[in-house]
């Protein structure tokens, strides 16, 4: 089994608002990573996190904030966003996130419209 | 730093026949790891295939094989017998082996339409 699942699938907040994304896995993965993808074009990595420590910060505003509460729940709580923050949100896991076992496994992911 | 590029943004395919998507990347390391995700219109990516840098032997995964040339720095998809599921973004994307090297790196994708 490699699901990933991702709630809210459909997210419409103002700029004033506080929203949180959530993303679950149940396969044991220790590597958890939240990407943001704009209509036609590829994912753009945001966060890593690696046995639910942050190692990668790809300068993302801190208007995001990330969170993995244990090894298999990732959130990201979003707060006083920009309209051009609107975009689809995507989650992924992969066992490590080194050596062979590093394959990424996606999420469904949450389209965001900040209006 | 690598980069992956996909020369074509867009592809079609007659349902049946056999279509080849095009991946070369830059990368001064020996061992790395390749693929491609398909992300249909429901915007989920999906594995399709993996390639392990130090194995000589090209993947296969049931219609969809690559051809892995290491000295060229190629990676491409060939898809056989195309479906009308197969319509979708398909991204090639590079991974280093070195720890602490997280980033999938992608190209900019092709868009394949399978005409009935």
């Amino acid at each position: 089994d490699t699901e990933v699942t991702q709630t809210p699938k459909h997210l419409v907040m103002g700029m004033t608002n506080k929203k949180s994304l959530k993303c679950e896995q149940h396969m044991g993965h220790r590597a958890m990573y939240w990407y943001k993808q704009k209509a036609k074009k590829p994912p753009e990595l945001m966060f890593v996190y690696s046995y639910e420590k942050l190692s990668i910060n790809e300068s993302v505003p801190s208007r995001f904030s990330p969170e993995c509460p244990n090894s298999s729940l990732l959130n990201l709580h979003l707060h006083a966003l920009q309209p051009e923050d609107s975009a689809l949100y995507l989650c992924a896991s992969s066992l490590r996130t080194s050596g062979a076992q590093e394959t990424q496994y996606f999420g469904p992911g949450t389209r965001l419209l900040v209006l | 730093a690598q980069t992956v590029t996909q020369s074509q943004p867009e592809m079609s395919v007659q349902e049946a026949e056999t279509v080849t998507l095009s991946c070369t990347y830059d990368t001064s390391e020996s061992d790395y790891y390749l693929f491609w995700y398909k992300q249909p219109p429901s915007r989920q990516m999906i594995l399709v295939i993996r390639q392990e840098a130090y194995k000589q032997q090209n993947a296969t995964e049931n219609r969809f094989s690559v051809n892995f040339q290491k000295a060229a720095k190629s990676f491409s998809l060939k898809i056989s017998d195309s479906q009308l599921g197969d319509a979708a973004m398909y991204f090639c994307a590079y991974r280093s082996s070195q720890g602490g090297s997280e980033k999938l790196v992608f190209g900019k994708g092709t868009k394949l339409t399978v005409n009935p």
